[in-house]
């Protein structure tokens, strides 16, 4: 089944504790993005990569980091996570830029 | 600066019904729209877009109109369906601008259906 996998799915950590969501797709897409959801503020975007080793900043990247090492795999890295990072994240692909978005179901962050 | 608009945060609608979800944009260079379903504990699922060369682009029971004049654009559902109650999200994106850089959705807020039985 085609499909963009994120995990996990909730987590809870303190401030300050490093932590990674992991994000993974089978469709051989070029194009991958992670957003977040916020109550009030609909879906920002936090970083895209156009390909393996490209990546770059969306609206709202402070605190994140991303990779993209293999073609397959973008995760998202909070080196050091504060409050203001508690948020629905989604991971999303698609073929290429410019084509509709395939979004994972999604990672619910709480950082107290 | 909110770019995309859903200014209706829910609707509530007979089964049978016609439900009609509505959508602002402010910015101009916006060339591309796209609606999204989500139910809960799921990501966004893509539905419909449309083009900005197009006034109306249909797909079964759904059909989304834009009128740039207004930038405005539309989803109808007809007819709707118990299975239709979710958020419904209005994209929208400035795709002769992205060229070979950033593909970048904005969001509005989501519009809550509840399609009652």
């Amino acid at each position: 089944e085609a499909q963009v996998t994120q995990n996990p799915r909730y987590l809870i950590t303190v401030t300050g504790k490093k932590l990674t969501v992991t994000c993974s797709q089978n469709m051989n897409h070029e194009y991958m993005s992670w957003y977040r959801q916020d109550p009030g503020l609909g879906l920002r975007q936090i970083y895209y990569s156009m390909n393996v080793e490209v990546t770059d900043k969306g609206d709202v990247p402070e605190g994140y980091k991303v990779s993209r090492k293999e073609k397959r795999n973008f995760p998202l890295i909070l080196e050091s996570p504060s409050p203001n990072q508690t948020s629905l994240y989604f991971c999303a692909s698609s073929p290429r830029h410019n084509s509709p978005l395939h979004f994972g179901n999604g990672t619910r962050l709480t950082v107290t | 600066d909110q770019q995309v608009k859903q200014n209706s945060p829910s609707l509530s609608v007979q089964e049978g019904r016609i439900s009609i979800l509505n959508c602002d944009y402010t910015n101009s260079m916006f060339d591309y729209f796209l609606w999204y379903k989500k139910y809960p504990a799921e990501g966004p699922t893509f539905l419909i877009s449309i083009s900005s060369i197009k006034d109306k682009n249909e797909d079964g029971r759904f059909t989304v109109f834009l009128n740039k004049s207004a930038k405005h654009l539309s989803l109808h559902i007809v007819p709707s369906q118990p299975g239709d109650s979710a958020v419904y999200f209005c994209a929208a994106s400035a795709r002769r601008l992205s060229g070979g850089s950033n593909y970048k959705l904005t969001f509005g807020k989501g519009t809550l259906l509840t399609v009652n039985p």
